[in-house]
């Protein structure tokens, strides 16, 4: 059974502060997303990785870094937390060219004060 | 500009009767479509898929839809449930390893 882990189920920073986002994938996808949902905004695509040390921005990358040192996990990261980067945090792995294997973690909260 | 649209944010349904879910895409190089399903506080969940070669798909009360002349897809849910209420995502993805475009969901409300 495909399981996409997240670290944190909510979060709460303060302005300023930097904010790491852990993802793990335990079925040896090769390709792996970070996406934020806001109301009436949907999924939106922030970076993603089709291979170790290797990233790609999405449609909104600002504000975000990300790090894959091994194939399983894939780090998001908030330089300088902001409190329009208060949403849900969702990360997603596939197989190469099998956009149905998809399968999302069950995504963290973030909350910045 | 968006290339997935959903246009009804909401929709309402009663229990046993169909919900229909609809979803437009600008670019005909899209060849694959899939539905997401989302309950508050979780992932979204992979529902149904069909590729641009077939212009239905079946999966027990879940059917999908495709015409590709029109660039529109559309989920059937027959009979509705009270368990399927929930966000739908429609995604679409083409083939060379690009991301899948998400649409911005329609939120179903199934009433008892």
């Amino acid at each position: 059974d495909v399981k996409v882990t997240q670290s944190s189920r909510y979060l709460v920073k303060r302005t300023g502060e930097k904010v790491f986002l852990e993802c793990v994938q335990d079925m040896d996808h090769e390709n792996m997303f970070w996406y934020r949902q806001d109301p009436g905004l949907g999924l939106r695509l922030i970076y993603f990785s089709y291979d170790v040390k290797m990233k790609e921005k999405g449609d909104i990358p600002e504000g975000y870094s990300v790090s894959r040192e091994k194939k399983e996990r894939f780090s998001l990261i908030l330089e300088s937390a902001s409190t329009n980067q208060t949403s849900m945090y969702l990360c997603a792995s596939s197989l190469n060219g099998r956009p149905e294997t998809q399968y999302f973690g069950p995504g963290t909260r973030l909350l910045v004060l | 500009d968006q290339q997935v649209k959903q246009n009804s944010p909401s929709l309402s349904v009663q229990e046993g009767r169909i919900s229909i879910l609809n979803c437009d895409y600008t670019n005909s190089m899209f060849d694959y479509f899939l539905w997401y399903k989302k309950y508050p506080a979780e992932g979204p969940t992979f529902l149904i898929s069909i590729s641009s070669i077939k212009d239905k798909n079946e999966d027990g009360r879940f059917t999908v839809f495709l015409n590709k002349s029109a660039k529109h897809l559309s989920l059937h849910i027959v009979p509705s449930q009270p368990g399927d209420s929930a966000v739908y995502f429609c995604a679409v993805y083409n083939s060379g390893n690009t991301p899948l475009v998400f649409g911005k969901g329609t939120r179903l409300s199934v009433i008892a």
